[in-house]
């Protein structure tokens, strides 16, 4: 079966700190792989996804990054953060054919100070 | 406009009731998911469906593409199933467009 890692859980940083969070996945191959933000009182945003290694789309422009040096790792960083960088951020998976059911990681809580 | 509309914001129901989410949306889709997020931020993949309906216990999920819109019901709700629930359209790059959340308490 399928499962999805996602770490650290929660995190706490200063402003102007670098970042960077990981997720993977093991039990398949090849998955279309997402990052997600959830800030506090708001919906959830997506902010990158990947179809394939090195392949990366960036939903929303900011100071975030991604990169997906391995085909089931994926990494969200970022050089110096925001106060506004702070939320709940999410990594997801979906296979490549079909309907694309996505599966959610356990998430990260990021606190910027 | 929201391209995904859930409501109620909030709905408070006693342990037993009929509970009832519904989401529309205004773009195309090949498929619509129901998400449920726990108190802790954990999220779950409850439905995923392109047509009719489908039920999973005591949940049930319609969805009705003609008019664009689909619902979430609980039957003999139960404080265990206070959560966000969340309604999410499949975009063209295979991307969710999420909506705002349901955010559901059920009292004993």
């Amino acid at each position: 079966s399928q499962t999805i890692h996602q770490w650290p859980a929660t995190l706490v940083q200063p402003v102007g700190s670098p970042l960077s969070l990981e997720c993977t996945v093991e039990g398949t191959s090849n998955p279309n792989l997402y990052w997600y933000r959830q800030a506090a009182g708001r919906g959830l945003q997506l902010l990158f996804y990947s179809v394939g290694i090195g392949q990366i789309s960036s939903e929303v422009p900011q100071n975030l990054s991604a990169s997906r040096p391995q085909d089931r790792q994926f990494i969200l960083s970022s050089k110096k953060l925001l106060l506004s960088d702070s939320g709940f951020y999410l990594c997801a998976w979906s296979g490549t054919s079909g309907y694309y059911e996505q599966f959610f990681g356990p998430g990260t809580r990021l606190t910027v100070l | 406009k929201n391209e995904v509309e859930q409501s109620p914001q909030n709905l408070t129901a006693q342990e037993g009731e009929f509970i009832t989410i519904n989401c529309s949306y205004s773009v195309g889709i090949s498929a619509l998911h129901w998400l449920q997020q726990h108190p802790g931020g954990g999220i779950v993949s409850l439905f995923m469906l392109s047509s009719g309906k489908k039920k999973h216990g005591r949940l049930i999920a319609t969805i009705n593409i003609q008019e664009k819109h689909s619902s979430l019901h609980i039957t003999a709700s139960h404080p265990r199933d206070s959560a966000v629930y969340i309604c999410a359209v499949r975009g063209s790059q295979g991307n969710l467009i999420f909506g705002k959340g349901t955010k559901l308490s059920v009292k004993p």
